[in-house]
C-alpha cells in the first residue's frame, strides 16, 4: 500500500524556469510533510517542511503548497539552476497517531539544463 | 554535512553473515532512525530510539535488531544475511520526536 506518490519519475527543466514536483498522500492521519533533495551516494538532504495546518511554505527559492482536500502537496523551484538537479522525495508522518516515522515517495529525478 | 555520521560507508559480506552499523547523530538530538533504501521498495522505516530506549518500530525483520546507547549513537545489526539485505541503510536524528530528521550519508550493504 503506497501512502504517498510521486507520480513522476523524471521532470525536466530549463535553468531559470520553474520546476514543479507533485506528490499525493492517501493517509488522511498525515498531519507532517517534507521534501527531501539526494544526490548520488549521499544521504537525503532535508529542504522544506509543512505543517497540515497551513497551506503553503515558503524559504527563499523553494515553496512548497498543500491542499489537504485534494491529498497533494507540490514543491516549486524557482528559479531552477543546474545545482537543483538530483531526486526529490516527498515524505510524511502521521505525528498526532504514529509518531515520527516517515513515509516516503518513490522520487522525482529533476534535471534542469543549462 | 548533515552533522549525523555513519561508519563504515560500504560493506560487502556474505549470505548467513552478521554486520553492524553504525550511526553517530548530530549533537545534541536525541532521536534516531534507522530506514533501508532498496531498489524494489524505496525508502523505508525500520525501527526509531529516542534517549536509549525503541519508540516506534516499522518494518523490521526478526533478523535485524537495534540498540541506542547512553553516549545517544545507535547500532543496527543484520543477521543471517540473504541476497535481499542488500541496500543503503540509512540513519536519521532530531532532536526530539516529530521534529525534523536529518540523514546520515549512509552505509552501502552488498550481501553475495
Amino acid at each position: 500500500d503506497q501512502q504517498v506518490k510521486q507520480n513522476s519519475p523524471s521532470l525536466s527543466v530549463q535553468e531559470g524556469r520553474i520546476s514543479i514536483l507533485n506528490c499525493d498522500y492517501t493517509n488522511s492521519m498525515f498531519d507532517y510533510f517534507l521534501w527531501y533533495k539526494k544526490y548520488p551516494a549521499e544521504g537525503p538532504t532535508f529542504l522544506i517542511s509543512i505543517s497540515s495546518i497551513k497551506d503553503k511554505n515558503e524559504d527563499g527559492r523553494f515553496t512548497v503548497f498543500l491542499n489537504k482536500s485534494a491529498k497533494h502537496l507540490s514543491l516549486h523551484i524557482v528559479p531552477s539552476q543546474p545545482g537543483d538537479s538530483a531526486v526529490y522525495f516527498c515524505a510524511a508522518s502521521a505525528r498526532e497517531t504514529s509518531g515520527s516515522r516517515l513515509t516516503f515517495g518513490e522520487g522525482t529525478q529533476l534535471t534542469v539544463n543549462p | 554535512d548533515s552533522g549525523v555520521t555513519q561508519t563504515p560507508k560500504h560493506l560487502i559480506t556474505a549470505t548467513g553473515q552478521r554486520v553492524t552499523l553504525r550511526c553517530s547523530p548530530r549533537s545534541g538530538d536525541l532521536s534516531v532512525y534507522w530506514y533501508q533504501q532498496s531498489l524494489d521498495q524505496g525508502l523505508q522505516f525500520l525501527i526509531q530510539y529516542y534517549n536509549g530506549e525503541e519508540r516506534a518500530k516499522g518494518n523490521i525483520l526478526e533478523r535485524f535488531s537495534a540498540q541506542q546507547f547512553p553516549d545517544l549513537h545507535s547500532e543496527l545489526n543484520l543477521s543471517s544475511l540473504e541476497l535481499g539485505d542488500s541496500a543503503l541503510y540509512f540513519c536519521a536524528s532530531s532532536p526530539r520526536p516529530s521534529e525534523t530528521q536529518y540523514f546520515g550519508p549512509g552505509t552501502r550493504l552488498l550481501v553475495l
